[in-house]
C-alpha cells in the first residue's frame, strides 16, 4: 500500500469548512483513497473513498487531483463533533480480509 | 452497514492475571476478524488477523503465546491476552467486513481499554 503524509494538527472554527490534505505520491492505478476517522476513545469510522473521481456522501467530499498525487477530505460544515484523528489511507478496493494500515493521522480540532 | 461489537468496553486487572476480550459481528458472518491495540497519543497498530477454523496470523513483534485469539465462529474471535502485565495496558479494537465485494469498508468495535494494575 502506498504511504501516505498528512499534517499533524489543524484546528477549523465551527460552521467552517474543514479541509484536510492527504499527499500519496506514490499511489498506483489500482489503489483507491480511504479517509477514516476517530473520535477519542471510540473504534475507527468509515467515512468515504474514491479511485480517481470525486465523491460525496452525507458526510463529507473527497477531491483527488487529476494526477492522483493528493486529496483533501472537505467536511462542509464543521461542528465540535467532528472534532477527531483523521486518517487518509491508500490501498486496494476490496477490504474484507486484508487489514486498514493506519498512519498517524491529522488531529482535526474543530473550535466554537 | 454492519455492526461489529466488543465486550467488555474496560477491564482492569491485576498483573499476572489473564484478560478476555470479545469481538462479535452482530448483522453478518466475519470469516476474517483484525485486532489492533493502540497506546495513549498514537496510531492502531495491527496485532493479528483472526480467521474462522484456523490459526491466526500474527505481526512481527507480537507474541502469540502471550496473546492468544481464537476465532471459533463465524460471528466472535476472542483475544486473550495472557499473564498481563502493566506494559500490556492499551485500547484493543477489532474490525471486520463482511463477506462479498459491495463492502469496501471495514467496521470496527467501540475498543476495549485494558489497564493493568
Amino acid at each position: 500500500d502506498a504511504k501516505t503524509t498528512q499534517p499533524t494538527s489543524m484546528d477549523c472554527a465551527e460552521g467552517r469548512a474543514a479541509n484536510l490534505p492527504c499527499n500519496h505520491s506514490t499511489i498506483s492505478g489500482n489503489e483507491y483513497v480511504y479517509w477514516y476517522r476517530q473520535i477519542h476513545s471510540q473504534g475507527p469510522q468509515y467515512i468515504i473513498h474514491g479511485l480517481k473521481n470525486n465523491e460525496t456522501n452525507e458526510m463529507a467530499s473527497l477531491i483527488i487531483t487529476e494526477d492522483r498525487k493528493s486529496s483533501t477530505l472537505i467536511l462542509p460544515h464543521a461542528t465540535l463533533r467532528d472534532t477527531a484523528v483523521y486518517y487518509c489511507i491508500v490501498r486496494g478496493g476490496y477490504s474484507g480480509n486484508t487489514p486498514l494500515v493506519f498512519g498517524k493521522g491529522t488531529r482535526l480540532s474543530v473550535i466554537a | 452497514g454492519a455492526v461489529v461489537s466488543q465486550h467488555p468496553s474496560w477491564v482492569i486487572c491485576k498483573s499476572g492475571t489473564s484478560v478476555k476480550i470479545e469481538c462479535r459481528s452482530l448483522d453478518f458472518q466475519a470469516t476474517t476478524m483484525f485486532w489492533y491495540r493502540q497506546f495513549p497519543k498514537q496510531s492502531l497498530m495491527l496485532m493479528a488477523t483472526s480467521n474462522e477454523g484456523s490459526k491466526a496470523t500474527y505481526e512481527q513483534g507480537v507474541e502469540k503465546d502471550k496473546f492468544l485469539i481464537n476465532h471459533a465462529s463465524l460471528t466472535l474471535s476472542t483475544l486473550t491476552v495472557t499473564s498481563a502485565h502493566p506494559e500490556d495496558s492499551s485500547f484493543y479494537i477489532c474490525s471486520s467486513s463482511p463477506p462479498g465485494q459491495n463492502y469496501n469498508e471495514q467496521f470496527f468495535g467501540p475498543g476495549t481499554r485494558l489497564t493493568v494494575l
